[in-house]
């Protein structure tokens, strides 16, 4: 157990709706990541948050949306959803703020599955 | 910014070492190495971090020449659970994104 807790584990819902997807960082840890992996594919970085400040961004669609809440859990929104967007989300924390010099290290959450029909 | 070459896929047998290297020729001064592991439907799990010569811990080991434009991830006697992708991790890209490359895909056969 990572101490990355994120829910659902499961989310099945149609084309056009909107999800959100919520993770909860390991006690201490101040930054949390987001990641797309699509079958058979590799981890894609959507976005970095650190103690509630957007940290760096990848190439996250506009339809998506994050945020870093004071209690530093996280929340990754989801709209007009289209079939391409079925995947798995992996949320991820470090203690560290990340950059040149860092030794972060990752905790990774088990993940949302999210398939959209 | 650190680009990082690692094998697409390793085979190899139950008790045997495995020693996977991963280059990054131009990592920078302040960048550290990092390790992964990840099962199929499930996220990456750390395995090992070093900055140079060798860190060891109960999994595996990592080999880091004094010029660091190498790694080696060795993980001693492997197991049929060991067959996973692992992740070799330098530093951040040019967008400040901590990228995962495309991994090795080990493959242990009985």
């Amino acid at each position: 157990d990572s101490g990355v807790t994120q829910t659902p584990k499961h989310l099945i819902t149609a084309t056009g709706q909107r999800v959100t997807l919520r993770c909860s960082p390991r006690s201490g840890d101040l930054s949390v990541y987001w990641y797309q992996q699509s079958l058979d594919q590799g981890l894609q970085f959507l976005i970095q948050y650190y103690n509630g400040e957007e940290r760096a961004k990848g190439n996250i669609l506009e339809r998506f949306s994050a945020q870093q809440f004071p209690d530093l859990h996280s929340e990754l929104n989801l709209s007009s959803l289209e079939l391409g967007d079925s995947a798995l989300y992996f949320c991820a924390s470090s203690v560290a703020y990340g950059g040149s010099g860092s030794n972060e290290k990752l905790f990774f959450g088990s993940g949302t599955q999210l398939s959209v029909l | 910014l650190a680009k990082i070459t690692q094998p697409i896929s390793m085979d190899s047998y139950e008790g045997q070492e495995v020693n996977i290297t991963c280059s990054h020729n131009n990592i920078a001064t302040n960048d550290y190495i990092t390790w992964y592991q990840q099962f199929p439907s499930q996220g990456p799990r750390f395995i090992i971090q070093g900055y140079k010569t060798k860190v060891t811990n109960e999994v595996a080991s990592l080999f880091i020449p004094a010029d660091r434009k190498s790694s080696t991830l060795s993980l001693p006697r492997v197991s049929l659970s060991d067959t996973a992708v692992y992740y070799c991790l330098v530093g951040r890209n040019a967008g400040n994104m901590l990228t995962f490359g495309g991994g090795t895909r080990l493959m242990v056969k009985p």
